[in-house]
């Protein structure tokens, strides 16, 4: 069962533009969230995260959205460069539990933007 | 700087071979895990440990096991190498406080099994 949904396999944008990556979860005991970008032959790389008592966290160009009532978290680029094209993959925490900082992943979305 | 490093990025390895994947982190982690990414599937927990000889089961254990030995190194053992455990192989730690939930990644691990 995939707790960590990303329903979009794939997103292209213009440069410039700005690119909206979507993630829904099921575990309402999910309450602190992550974006991962990874290259390829690379391991992912952190790029914001956000706790369930925001809505909202900005960092540079990286912008992340949670609706806790639809369990729904989206990461927003802007303007988007060709160097962030990638896979991005968001993660979840039911941090206030035994999970030891585990993480549960979603499928990832790959990001190309085009010049 | 934070640094994971995996012994390998390429293996080649034949069906039925005991295969050993090895991570060192150098931030004295207390959370190591080892994950297996496949295209459309994502990032699948295998196991995790949060202290030396600790661990845990993943998502999908079935065909693994690991070991802690030290604090920095964690290993990811297939004891008998089957063709579905052909992926990409990623190491991760992290701290065990709450509030540190960053986990940091090795370059990861091709694994063909033939």
């Amino acid at each position: 069962d995939q707790q960590v949904k990303q329903n979009s396999p794939s997103l292209s944008v213009q440069e410039g533009r700005i690119s909206i990556l979507n993630c829904d979860y099921t575990n309402s005991m999910f309450d602190y969230f992550l974006w991962y970008k990874k290259y390829p032959a690379e391991g992912p790389t952190f790029l914001i995260s956000i706790s369930s008592i925001k809505d909202k966290n900005e960092d540079g160009r990286f912008t992340v959205f949670l609706n806790k009532s639809a369990k729904h978290l989206s990461l927003h680029i802007v303007p988007s460069q060709p160097g962030d094209s990638a896979v991005y993959f968001c993660a979840a925490s039911d941090a206030g539990g035994t999970s030891y900082g585990k993480l549960t992943f979603g499928q990832g979305t790959i990001l190309t933007v085009h010049p | 700087d934070v640094k994971v490093t995996q012994s390998s990025r390429y293996l080649v390895k034949r069906t039925g071979e005991k295969v050993f994947l090895e991570c060192v982190q150098d931030m004295d982690h207390e959370n190591m895990f080892w994950y297996r990414q496949d295209p459309g599937l994502g990032l699948r927990l295998i196991y995790f440990s949060y202290d030396v000889k600790m661990k845990e089961k993943g998502d999908i254990p079935e065909g693994y096991s690991v070991s802690r030995e030290k604090k920095e190194r964690f290993s990811l053992i297939l004891e008998s190498a089957s063709t579905n455990q052909t992926s990409m192989y990623l190491c991760a730690s992290s701290f065990l406080d709450p509030g540190s939930y960053e986990q940091y990644f090795g370059p990861g691990t091709r694994l063909t099994v033939t």
